[in-house]
């Protein structure tokens, strides 16, 4: 089982449309999560934390289910310029030598939004 | 000008020879990482390095090899490359200090064996 799961997509949507997306993760000890998007071809930017208490900037909104393990995000009214790879990300940390931090991507999910 | 760099952004090159990946960056961060991409799959972490005399194994390290040159410099090496490495590597960056500890992305570089 991979330690961080997406759905591929690819999602093709209208523009307008609200879309979602859910990720899994197995590791019950993870710390911090996030949401990355990727542009085809470009280096992953960060979207947004995701917190216990889910997290709205504008159109996303960004919840975490700690009991049941997964992450979603959610995109309201999608524009164009939504169209990308988004990868949720999470930060499992181990202990060495100190505090080590390491991100797991998840292999991402396209998104298309349509004219 | 892009807070992280990398040199060369393509590069194709032939099974056996020795490949040098640049990673550069001025946000001034302690902690850099080389990552791999692969179609169809997220990001591996290679090599990861918190200071400049801090180095470690990712989950994918074997065939690689790494040097901190210093805190702005990080250089990833394929000693002999293999078709298999034919992906999309990506250097980062970021700031311990941050909660969110944020990863920041070089503009990668596309390397083909052949």
């Amino acid at each position: 089982r991979k330690e961080v799961e997406q759905d591929p997509g690819p999602f093709n949507v209208p523009e307008g449309a609200t879309v979602a997306f859910n990720c899994t993760y197995s590791n019950s000890a993870s710390q911090s999560f996030f949401w990355y998007r990727q542009d085809c071809r470009k280096e992953p930017k960060l979207l947004m934390s995701v917190y216990s208490s889910g997290n709205e900037d504008g159109r996303f909104t960004a919840q975490l289910n700690r009991a049941s393990q997964y992450i979603s995000l959610l995109i309201r009214d999608s524009k164009l310029s939504d169209s990308a790879t988004y990868l949720c990300v999470v930060n499992m940390e181990t202990f060495l030598s100190g505090s080590a931090r390491q991100l797991t991507f998840g292999s991402g999910t396209q998104l298309t939004v349509l004219p | 000008d892009a807070d992280v760099t990398q040199t060369p952004r393509n590069r194709i090159t032939k099974t056996g020879k020795r490949i040098m990946l640049e990673c550069s960056q001025t946000k001034g961060h302690d902690r850099m990482y080389w990552y791999r991409q692969d179609p169809g799959l997220g990001l591996q972490l290679i090599y990861y390095s918190f200071d400049v005399k801090d180095i470690n194994k990712g989950e994918i390290s074997d065939g690689y090899s790494v040097s901190r040159q210093a805190q702005a410099k990080f250089s990833l090496s394929l000693e002999s490359a293999i078709p298999n490495q034919t992906a999309l590597y990506f250097c980062a960056t970021s700031d311990p200090t941050m909660t969110a500890d944020t990863q920041y992305f070089g503009p990668g570089t596309r390397l083909t064996v052949l």
